[in-house]
């Protein structure tokens, strides 16, 4: 069963700092691999998606790397705003399967 | 503008009471999920539809009913048998299979539930 684990739990930085959330996944044979955001008592926005044969997907600021073979991604944040605390969620979509696997999330918080 | 809506934004339930909680999407989307977020517990499935008239269940379904009787729409009723129903519920829809790869989800705006 497909297991997701996000490290750390929480974050506190200092506006401007280039930042590295991580996503951890147990089985290597994904379909892609989505990161989202989520504001207090909001839904989920969805950031970036990464298929499965690619390596990396940026949007603005944002940038999601995918290593299938270590099960990992990370998403970087440049030049960090206060705009940007929030809980990063990870999803991974395994083969032969319809369902996306959520990690718990990554709690920001950039304080000016 | 293409999304989805979920109404109402706050519910609030008396014990032993039926709830329906709405979800629409006009993304043209064939999958739609619902889900159950509890604080320090992450996302929970409930139950999932990847086409019309069809559905399946999630890990949590118990306590939960669904219909997926149009394309655009797939309301889920909260019964009496679900104990503990106070929770943030998520609503999503992707494009399901194309090529092999699943596409992208997407989440409405949430409703939380309370009960009396």
């Amino acid at each position: 069963k497909q297991e997701v684990t996000q490290i750390p739990a929480a974050l506190s930085v200092p506006e401007g700092e280039n930042l590295v959330l991580n996503c951890s996944f147990t089985d290597s044979a994904i379909y892609n691999l989505q990161w989202f955001r989520q504001d207090p008592g909001k839904g989920l926005t969805s950031l970036l998606l990464i298929q499965s044969s690619q390596r990396e997907q940026t949007s603005g600021r944002l940038n999601a790397s995918l290593d299938k073979s270590s099960g990992r991604s990370t998403l970087y944040i440049a030049a960090s705003q206060p705009g940007d605390s929030a809980t990063y969620l990870c999803a991974v979509i395994s083969r032969g399967s319809y369902i996306p696997t959520f990690g718990r999330g990554t709690s920001l918080i950039v304080h000016p | 503008d293409g999304g989805i809506t979920q109404s109402p934004k706050y519910l609030f339930r008396k014990e032993g009471q039926n709830v329906t909680l709405s979800c629409e999407q006009n993304l043209n989307h064939d999958a739609m999920y619902w889900y159950r977020q509890d604080p320090g517990q992450g996302l929970r499935l409930i139950y999932y539809s990847q086409i019309v008239n069809d559905f399946q269940k999630g890990d949590i379904a118990e306590g939960y009913s669904v219909s997926r009787e149009k394309k655009e729409s797939f309301p889920l009723t909260v019964t009496s048998a679900q104990k503990n129903p106070t929770a943030f519920y998520l609503c999503a829809s992707s494009t399901g299979t194309s090529g092999g790869y699943y596409n992208e989800q997407f989440f409405g705006p949430g409703t939380r539930l309370t009960v009396l």
